[in-house]
């Protein structure tokens, strides 16, 4: 069974640095889906960035972007610019491929913006 | 566009107690899901359905039943309530499992069962 570990259960980062989170997972497929989830306070899950495992360019979506290692089965986010709405709680996620129907989902790490 | 609606947002139970999460979409997704949400494990799939008529199970199914008599509504019941079932409830869909592009979240149930 796939698994998703995320090794820091808690990071802070000071407003306008950049701050890493780390995910690493474990599958013997080929082909599958990463993604990491924000869930702000409010409880609310939201999507930041989605990468295709056949993809070698790193997604990107405004300040986040990911550092996708597929032989290391590595997929950290980089957030720039760090402002005090990304304070959160960070989920990796993952999801075969080939009719992929379980996301499996690491256990977070939860980012405070110190102002 | 209401997206995933999910109720209630609260609720408490009595152990042994049964009730019903609703959850429905409106943006005719194929799959749809219940995870629970525990501090440390990130959130874990329930049951899922890829369809009207189909359902099957997740990481932690027991203590759960689903039905998917349409494509818009998939209610999670929880039969007999346990403490263990304490905790932060999900509802999610995508368009198709084939294609993987996103899933869409409910804004969650807090449910405590004393």
């Amino acid at each position: 069974a796939q698994t998703v570990t995320q090794s820091q259960p808690e990071m802070s980062v000071q407003e306008a640095e950049t701050v890493t989170l780390s995910c690493t997972y474990d599958t013997s497929e080929s082909d599958y889906y990463l993604f990491w989830y924000k869930q702000p306070p409010s409880r609310q899950m939201i999507l930041v960035i989605r990468q295709e495992a056949y993809k070698q360019q790193n997604a990107t979506e405004n300040r986040f972007s990911v550092n996708f290692q597929k032989a290391a089965k590595s997929f950290s986010l980089k957030i720039s610019d760090s402002q005090l709405g990304d304070a959160a709680m960070y989920f990796c996620a993952y999801i075969d491929g080939r009719y992929g129907q379980n996301f499996v989902f690491g256990p977070g790490t939860r980012l405070s913006v110190l102002p | 566009n209401a997206g995933v609606t999910q109720t209630p947002k609260f609720q408490v139970l009595k152990t042994g107690q049964s009730m019903t999460l609703q959850c429905a979409q409106d943006m005719n997704h194929e799959y749809m899901s219940w995870y629970r949400q525990d501090p440390g494990m990130g959130l874990r799939l329930i049951h899922y359905s890829v369809g009207a008529g189909i359902t099957d199970q997740g990481e932690v199914p027991n203590g759960y039943n689903v039905s998917r008599s349409t494509t818009e509504d998939f209610p999670l019941r929880l039969l007999s309530a346990a403490p263990s079932q304490t905790s932060v409830y999900f509802c999610a869909s995508m368009y198709s499992h084939t294609t993987n592009e996103k899933l869409f979240f409910g804004s969650g149930t807090q449910l405590s069962v004393l």
